[in-house]
């Protein structure tokens, strides 16, 4: 079945300083793709969709500047957090579906979980 | 909000035991999903039910959609410890539901 990695799986870092998370799609080539934000014991929020080869599309509340997502090719997109701060800290996850099927579930990586200290 | 909620938000029962989960929403939708989540871990498709459509099976797994009620159901039959998760309803629009955890004691 599809797969989609995420990388890191864990990050601490500094107050201040940025942090990049990773998400491929490692069987199939993945024209958009979902970064969500998960809070403890609560549901997956989306951010924004990942667009290969322009820019991301941003849910209403969510800072672009803040979070800055390139996916510069249809296996990879990234997404930056910016000067991190402790509120931050949060689970997040990325997903794809397969362009190649009729109908595509949502692939997930396995999450990144961020703290920042 | 366009989110489904679910109920209930935590269950608990023991090996053997049917779980069952209910989804309402308030959009008209093309389809609704089940997804399941390990702790710490991503989301993993479960099961996909389209707007015409009352009843889906798969496996020990069975769906239910009312589109008149907005609501779906997720029965987990015969449950087993390792169904221990959270469990997700899904609208087509990539909304998650609030989520139920599921706790199966061995």
């Amino acid at each position: 079945g599809a797969v989609v990695s995420q990388h890191p799986s864990r990050v601490i870092c500094k107050s201040g300083t940025s942090v990049k998370i990773e998400c491929r799609s490692l069987d199939f080539q993945a024209t958009t793709m979902f970064w969500y934000r998960q809070f403890p014991k609560q549901s997956l929020m989306l951010m924004a969709t990942s667009n290969e080869g322009s820019k991301a599309t941003y849910e209403q509340g969510v800072e672009k500047d803040k979070f800055l997502i390139n996916h510069a090719s249809l296996t990879l997109s990234t997404l930056t957090v910016t000067s991190a701060h402790p509120e931050d800290s949060s689970f997040y996850i990325c997903s794809a579906r397969d362009p190649g099927m009729v109908w595509s579930p949502l692939h997930f990586g396995n999450g990144t979980r961020l703290t920042v200290t | 909000s366009q989110q489904g909620e679910e109920d209930p938000q935590a269950l608990s029962i023991q090996e053997g035991e049917n779980a069952t989960m209910n989804c309402s929403y308030k959009t008209s939708i093309n389809n609704l999903q089940w997804y399941r989540q390990n702790s710490g871990r991503g989301l993993v498709h479960l099961i996909l039910i389209r707007s015409n459509e009352r009843e889906k099976h798969s496996g020990r797994l069975r769906v239910t959609l009312d589109t008149s009620k907005k609501s779906s159901s997720l029965l987990i039959t015969a449950s087993r410890a390792a169904d221990t998760a959270s469990y997700f309803c899904a609208l087509d629009k990539l909304i998650f539901g609030t989520g139920t955890r599921l706790q199966v004691f061995p």
